[in-house]
Order: C-alpha cells, then structure tokens, then sequence
C-alpha cells in the first residue's frame, strides 16, 4: 500500500514564524501536491511537483514556497505565518501512470495565533 | 472554466436509509472522475473512481457512483447506510489543461447518520 506521512498531525506557531511542514512518501511517486482545506472550501491546491527540484504555482501559492530535494519528501514552507493560514494542510502524491489517482497523507492542522 | 459542484453542504439520514450525494462537473470532455470520504481528523480515502467504460462504478464500503454524461453528473450512492459512514464526501475531477495535470475538488458534502 502507498504510504504518505506527514511530520505533525497538530501544529502551533505564532504570527511571524517561519513553518515547515514535511510530507514523505514511500512509493517513488514523481508527482506530489500541497492542498489546503478549508470548511466551504473544499481542497486548494497550493503548489505542485512533478519531479525533484521541479515545482508549480496551484491557486493559492502566496504566502507559501516549497522544496522538493528528493524524491520522497516534499516540504511546505510557511516563510511568515499569519493567522489567515491557519488551516488544515494535505499533502498528496501520484504516479503520473495511475490515471490520476492522488493517495493522501493524514493532514496536518495547523494554528497560528 | 472547469469546475466542480456539490450542491449538499450537509446531509442526514437515519442508518439504514439510503444515500445519494451529488455531484456536477463543468469540463469540456469526460473527465476522471473521483470520491473521498474523510472521518473526522483523517486524510482522504479513495471510494471509488471513472475513467471509462462501465457508467457504475462500484467502491469500497459498498459506495456505488453513476457517471451521467449527459447530466454532467457523478452521483454516489449507498443503498443502507451505516453510522460509521458518518463522513465528509468529496467529489473530485482529474484533467489537463494546456499539458498541466488538473485536480479539481467539490467543496464537501458532510454527512451525519441518526442512530
């Protein structure tokens, strides 16, 4: 079965904090997905990568950067929290021959305050 | 521009009732089409998903779902629900546009089961 983990389930930082959140999969997948989801919102796509050391813009990429080293990880980084990014985060990947299907990691909830 | 609408914000249904949830999509030709179900606090599990063929497409669960190109529709539907459905349900549409792969959620349908 695909695995994708996420580093934190919960998350607490201040305004101004610099946040990683770090997902890692373990099926060699190339492409991966940062989503945020919000209640009435449904599931955002914040960046995306095909492959190491590629990444896209999805629709909500301001405030946001992200890393894609190795093949595995795919880190969200958060270079100033603010408040209005208090959400949950979902991290996803995908083998580019599987039609599409995207397999999820657990979420991470985070809080700015 | 492509889209996807799930008109239910919120459903209840009493266990053992069936369930339809439904779902519209605007695109151009027949996307992939795709359900999740999230539990509470968890990520998202495939159901079930349409590529071609078969317009019933069965999932895990015992979730069905019904491709409608003529509706533009990819209902799901349970004929005896259990409270451990008690859920939120997403429907999804996987395409590319202008060579960039495309994943499009609904904005959820949650659903709650009266004992």
């Amino acid at each position: 079965d695909v695995k994708v983990t996420q580093s934190s389930r919960y998350l607490v930082k201040r305004t101004g904090e610099k946040v990683f959140l770090e997902c890692v999969q373990d099926m060699d997948h190339e492409n991966m997905f940062w989503y945020r989801q919000d209640p009435g919102l449904g599931l955002r796509l914040i960046y995306f990568s095909y492959d190491v050391k590629m990444k896209e813009k999805g629709d909500i990429p301001e405030g946001y950067s992200v890393s894609r080293e190795k093949k595995e990880r795919f880190s969200l980084i958060l270079e100033s929290a603010s408040t209005n990014q208090t959400s949950m985060y979902l991290c996803a990947s995908r083998d580019p021959a599987d039609f599409y299907e995207q397999y999820f990691g657990p979420g991470t909830r985070l809080t700015v305050t | 521009a492509q889209s996807v609408t799930q008109p239910d914000i919120h459903i209840t249904v009493s266990e053992g009732a069936s369930l339809e949830l439904r779902c519209n999509y605007s695109y151009g030709a027949t996307p992939y089409l795709f359900w999740y179900v999230q539990s509470p606090g968890q990520g998202l599990q495939l159901l079930l998903k349409y590529f071609s063929g078969d317009t019933l497409v069965q999932g895990i669960k015992g979730f069905e779902a019904e491709f409608k190109r003529s509706q533009s529709s990819f209902n799901l539907r349970k004929p005896s629900v259990h409270w451990s459905d008690a859920a939120e349900y997403f429907c999804a549409v996987g395409l590319t546009t202008s060579g960039t792969y495309k994943y499009i959620f609904g904005t959820g349908t949650r659903l709650k089961v009266l004992a």
